[in-house]
This record gives C-alpha cells, structure tokens and sequence, in this order.
C-alpha cells in the first residue's frame, strides 16, 4: 500500500494564482514525521519543510503555506501568487520514528507548471 | 557548507556491464541513504547506512545491487550485470541520522543501460 499519495499528478495555473498541493499519508506510529521537497527541472531535490506529528500548527513562509491534519491524515502545501519560478515537481515525504531504517517514503509527485 | 556531491552525473552502460556510483554526504553526517528515481515517479529507498553498517538494505532489489561504506564517509553504489530496467536517476541522500532528521540530497547519477 502507497504510505503517501499525492493524487494530483499535474497542475497548471496562470501567474500570481494560488495553488493546493494536495498530500495525503498513511501510517500506524504515533511519531512521525513529514516532509515537503521541491524538485526543479535542475533534478536536485529541495529541502522546504519538516513537521513532526505532534506539531499540527500550519505554518507560513513567505508565499509558502502549510496545513496539518491529523484527522484526515493530510499535509498540503500551498503556494501564494505563484510564480514562474515556482513551476517544479514537488514531493511529500513521510518518515516514521519507529524504523531502525529511517528511510523517507515518497509520494508520485506533482508537476507544477506556472504559466506566464 | 559543501552538499551532498554525486559522481559521476551521467552514465551510460551496455547491458551486462558493472557500474560504480559514487556519494561524498554532508560532512558529519553519520545516515547515508541510496534511492532509485524512475521517470514520472517518486524516489524509492534502497539501503540505509548509519556509520560503516548498513542499518537496512531492505530496499534492493536483488543481489546484483551491493553498497559500501567502508570508512562511514563515502559511499559507493555497485550494480551488477546490469538490465535496462536498472536505467533511473540514483540519488543519494545524507543526515545526522534520526528519523526527524532532513535527508538532504545529491544532485543524481542518471544511469542508462542500453
């Protein structure tokens, strides 16, 4: 079973629009911890944020927003006036404390593509 | 601070040959992990380093993949009697080591066996 699933495979607004990334997870520890990368057309996966499941105050960054539901088990991630430069691929990540591995599960991705 | 550096970038095999790919993590950062990136999905886990050992190789596919990290600094990635189905970007990640931790990520080893 997919342990993140980013239902949205592409999205296309136009310049200065806002646009919902949507992230839902899946996990059965109670301490987890999840994550957003941005990956430009460069392919270098970018850090943008981290929440640990015992933090569910959304969180802004700029043009950058965050909303954690525990309830719905989501994590989505919304970008403000959007700008070109903000078109990339942007992944959701899920680490759970309970894994000697630590390793990340990732979702598919969303392509976003902002439109000048 | 230097990042996580990947080498070679690209590489280009026939099918059957060996490849070595090759990480330098983040100074000081004991976690190393490998993941496959195939086209139009997200990356995959491979195998996990903490230190030296490799903590969790439960993400390889068969036994023509094998990594090392003989002194808990670089790591290198061997494939074996390589398939064009081994054809993916090969990324590397780094962090201190804890599951809240940031895994912060090379740029990529695209392999292309032909």
């Amino acid at each position: 079973a997919q342990k993140v699933t980013q239902a949205q495979t592409e999205i296309s607004v136009v310049e200065k629009e806002d646009v919902t990334l949507d992230c839902v997870y899946e996990t059965r520890d109670t301490t987890y911890y999840l994550f957003w990368y941005k990956q430009p057309p460069s392919g270098e996966l970018v850090f943008l944020i981290r929440r640990n499941s015992f933090d569910e105050q959304n969180e802004i960054s700029g043009r950058y927003s965050w909303n954690f539901q525990k309830s719905t088990s989501s994590f989505n991630f919304t970008i403000t006036a959007s700008q070109v430069v903000d078109s990339a691929v942007y992944f959701c990540a899920l680490s759970e404390a309970g894994r000697t591995g630590n390793q990340f599960y990732f979702g598919t991705g969303t392509s976003l593509t902002v439109i000048p | 601070g230097a990042g996580v550096s990947q080498t070679p970038s690209n590489k280009v095999t026939e099918k059957g040959k060996y490849v070595e790919l090759r990480c330098d993590p983040i100074s000081g950062h004991t976690a190393l992990y490998w993941y496959r990136q195939s086209l139009g999905q997200g990356p995959e886990f491979l195998i996990y380093f903490q230190g030296t050992g490799a903590a969790d190789d439960s993400g390889l596919p068969n036994d023509r993949f094998f990594a090392v990290r003989p002194e808990g600094s670089v790591s290198t990635l061997k494939i074996q009697r390589t398939e064009r189905g081994d054809s993916a970007v090969y990324l590397c990640a780094s962090s201190p080591g804890l599951a809240k931790d940031t895994q912060y990520f090379g740029p990529g080893t695209r392999l292309t066996v032909l």
